[in-house]
């Protein structure tokens, strides 16, 4: 089946360590997307990329590093420098033909320090 | 900074009513409008999307836009217990179409 493929669906960091968090996705799609939801608050951009090897921060980039080496794949690594890494953390593709394509979620890791 | 709002609820309509979800956003340049349904603990799933002006209608669901107010809403009738969830509003600008989300307005509809 196609779909996007977040793991681990739950991850504990210590202190001072740096946690990567997977997304790969078999759509096709160019674009993709990193978001961070807090309880009761909306989705927050952290990084994207519309085309292998490019990506942009989003609203919320430090603290966080990406990668785009594969087009179905697109890693965020949650370095030490997060100092508030608690949170529900998405992945998101879409196409990029068109104005009007919609972006399609994985299910989530959700990431405690422990 | 562009901002999108949205009623935060909590919304509470009996079964079978119709429920009213109700979002604004700031950016005059926005060019799509996306309405999600995230259920506790899960993923949000695309609900419908909208560009023009006017209605969109899809079973028991219909998005209104109206760019002149920056205006987006749902309307969900014949509401069900299933349909209880938050509801996020999200709206594309910008040269990558990056999405700016509202905090959702949490919807119970009561049996």
């Amino acid at each position: 089946d196609g779909g996007i493929t977040q793991s681990p669906k739950y991850l504990f960091r210590k202190e001072g360590q740096n946690v990567t968090l997977s997304c790969e996705q078999n759509l096709n799609h160019d674009a993709m997307y990193w978001y961070r939801q807090d309880p009761g608050q909306g989705l927050r951009l952290i990084y994207y990329s519309q085309i292998v090897n490019d990506f942009q921060k989003g609203d919320i980039a430090e603290g966080y590093s990406v990668s785009r080496e594969k087009k179905e794949s697109f890693p965020l690594t949650v370095t030490s420098a997060q100092k508030n890494p608690t949170a529900f953390y998405l992945c998101a593709s879409k196409e990029t033909g068109g104005n009007n394509q919609p972006q399609h979620f994985g299910d989530g890791t959700r990431l405690s320090i422990l | 900074q562009k901002e999108v709002e949205q009623n935060s609820g909590p919304l509470s309509v009996p079964e079978g009513a119709i429920a009213s979800l109700n979002c604004t956003y700031s950016d005059r340049g926005s060019q799509s409008f996306f309405w999600y349904r995230q259920y506790s603990g899960k993923s949000p799933e695309l609900i419908m999307f909208i560009y023009s002006n006017g209605d969109k209608e899809d079973g028991r669901f219909t998005a209104q836009l109206n760019k002149a107010s920056q205006y987006v809403s749902l309307l969900i009738r014949d509401s069900q217990p299933s349909d209880s969830a938050t509801y996020l509003c999200a709206v594309s600008s910008g040269s990558a179409r990056q999405l700016t989300f509202g905090s959702g307005t949490q919807l119970t509809v009561l049996p």
